[in-house]
């Protein structure tokens, strides 16, 4: 039972370089989340996608792109990579059912330099 | 907009002792509210969830959470601590209007031998 993973796990890059971080999950859930994990910030929403080719904006949408041509993936892109863009990125789904559990991956950890 | 709060940003208690977790909610209406634990370089996982019924909601581990909702509390509770309890902790609320969940900003857990 593979769940939800994420990768790569760790990523060092440089400001101005394209990234792309990906996500798959096996238990077929309609909807993916992209969180990122500042210390003093918690977990802010950058998107959401409640099913396949429908996607939505959360919190902090600047500088990221998303795509979700498959149930089961949902890749996050930093289009011109910046330092503020350091942080840990956490992937999570959930089922359509609002009662559910929503299920996080493993973060990918991400250097901006 | 929805809002969750968590007052205590960083708890340091010895072993054995009592914990409680501060959390409140925003919001009026149904609410479905959530503990989610983030162990030292883990990702986060379900601690305990709330969605109807017994406002006193039992989790793993030992962990337990009250739902007040004359105070808009959800907190969490431990009656004896271990070490391995050391991680974060975030509260969530389940937000029906939008279909997302919105985290606290976590309290972080110290467990002194």
């Amino acid at each position: 039972d593979a769940g939800i993973t994420q990768s790569p796990r760790y990523k060092i890059t440089e400001t101005g370089r394209q990234v792309t971080l990906m996500c798959h999950q096996t238990w077929s859930h309609s909807y993916m989340f992209w969180y990122r994990q500042d210390l003093g910030h918690g977990l802010r929403l950058i998107y959401y996608s409640a099913a396949a080719d429908i996607t939505d904006k959360g919190e902090v949408p600047d500088g990221y792109v998303v795509s979700r041509s498959k149930t089961e993936n949902f890749p996050l892109t930093l289009e011109s990579a910046t330092r503020s863009q350091t942080s840990v990125y956490f992937c999570a789904s959930r089922s359509g059912t609002s009662t559910d559990t929503q299920y996080f991956g493993p973060g990918t950890r991400l250097t901006v330099l | 907009a929805q809002s969750v709060s968590q007052h205590n940003h960083h708890v340091i208690l010895s072993e054995a002792a009592s914990l409680e977790l501060g959390c409140n909610y925003s919001y009026g209406g149904t609410v479905n509210l959530f503990w989610y634990v983030q162990y030292p370089g883990q990702h986060l996982q379900l601690l305990l969830k709330y969605f109807s019924g017994d406002p006193l909601v039992k989790g793993i581990k030992g962990f337990e959470a009250e739902f007040i909702k004359s105070k808009f509390s959800f907190n969490l509770r431990k009656p004896s601590v271990q070490w391995s309890d050391t991680a974060e902790y975030f509260c969530a609320a389940f937000n029906f209007g939008n279909e997302k969940l919105t985290f606290g900003t976590g309290t972080r857990l110290t467990i002194i031998p």
